[in-house]
């Protein structure tokens, strides 16, 4: 297995404009997280999914964030539109490989994708 | 919400110091993990602790999780260049069922040589 990629993994695009991060978890891992890390703020959890049903997405900033699960092998994270305030890293992590009703396990991260709003 | 604060935020030593990194969560947690992140790169995964007063070693480094599961901390003994990084704690608690994974402020480390 490739692990967890995300795209692209550089972003650079204009205020206003719409974008999408695109995530392809490890296969058989049912928790799928979202987070977004700056200097200013950490790595902060957006939303995570447990077999493709999101379950929490009270990490979310705005209505201007979502983000969507179709099938257990892709996730999207939709900023529309976007602002300057929302250049970060985005990180999709993939876990629950060795999943107890309680434990997601080790999660493994994607590479990230770098988002500069202009 | 939840919260998840890890003090020092930034920490300097000479190679081969020793360096320790706090945890303490707002609330009572499950399980605790820890991650490292290296410049330009993603968290890794480094060690689970499940239990109440859990100590776990891996070479160097010791993890301990507190008797009442809201603090934990990593200590990493004569830190070596290969140590920098920022390393993070990752407080999972029971959310509906569901598992909820909360990241804390993470501890940069430099390592002089």
């Amino acid at each position: 297995d490739a692990g967890v990629i995300q795209s692209p993994r550089h972003e650079v695009t204009e205020m206003g404009q719409e974008v999408t991060l695109r995530c392809k978890p490890i296969s058989g891992h049912d928790y799928l997280f979202w987070y977004r890390q700056t200097m200013m703020r950490g790595l902060e959890l957006l939303i995570y999914f447990n077999n493709n049903v999101p379950i929490d997405d009270s990490g979310m900033p705005e209505d201007r964030f979502s983000a969507k699960m179709p099938n257990a092998s892709f996730s999207t994270l939709k900023i529309q539109p976007s602002e300057p305030r929302d250049s970060a890293v985005y990180f999709c992590a993939a876990g629950g490989a060795t999943w107890t009703p309680l434990n997601t396990g080790e999660l493994f991260f994607g590479e990230g994708s770098r988002l500069t709003v202009l | 919400g939840q919260q998840v604060m890890q003090i020092p935020q930034y920490q300097h030593v000479q190679e081969g110091e020793d360096f320790t990194t706090y945890c303490n969560s707002s609330t009572t947690l499950s399980n605790i993990q820890w991650y490292k992140q290296r410049p330009g790169g993603h968290p890794v995964f480094l060690i689970q602790l499940v239990k109440s007063g859990e100590v776990k070693k891996q070479k160097r480094l010791t993890f301990q999780f507190g008797e009442a599961k809201k603090n934990s901390s990593l200590h990493i003994t004569a830190t070596q260049t290969t140590d920098v990084g920022t390393y993070f704690c990752a407080g999972l608690t029971d959310s509906g069922g569901y598992q909820k994974v909360t990241f804390g402020t993470g501890t940069k480390l430099q390592v002089i040589p």
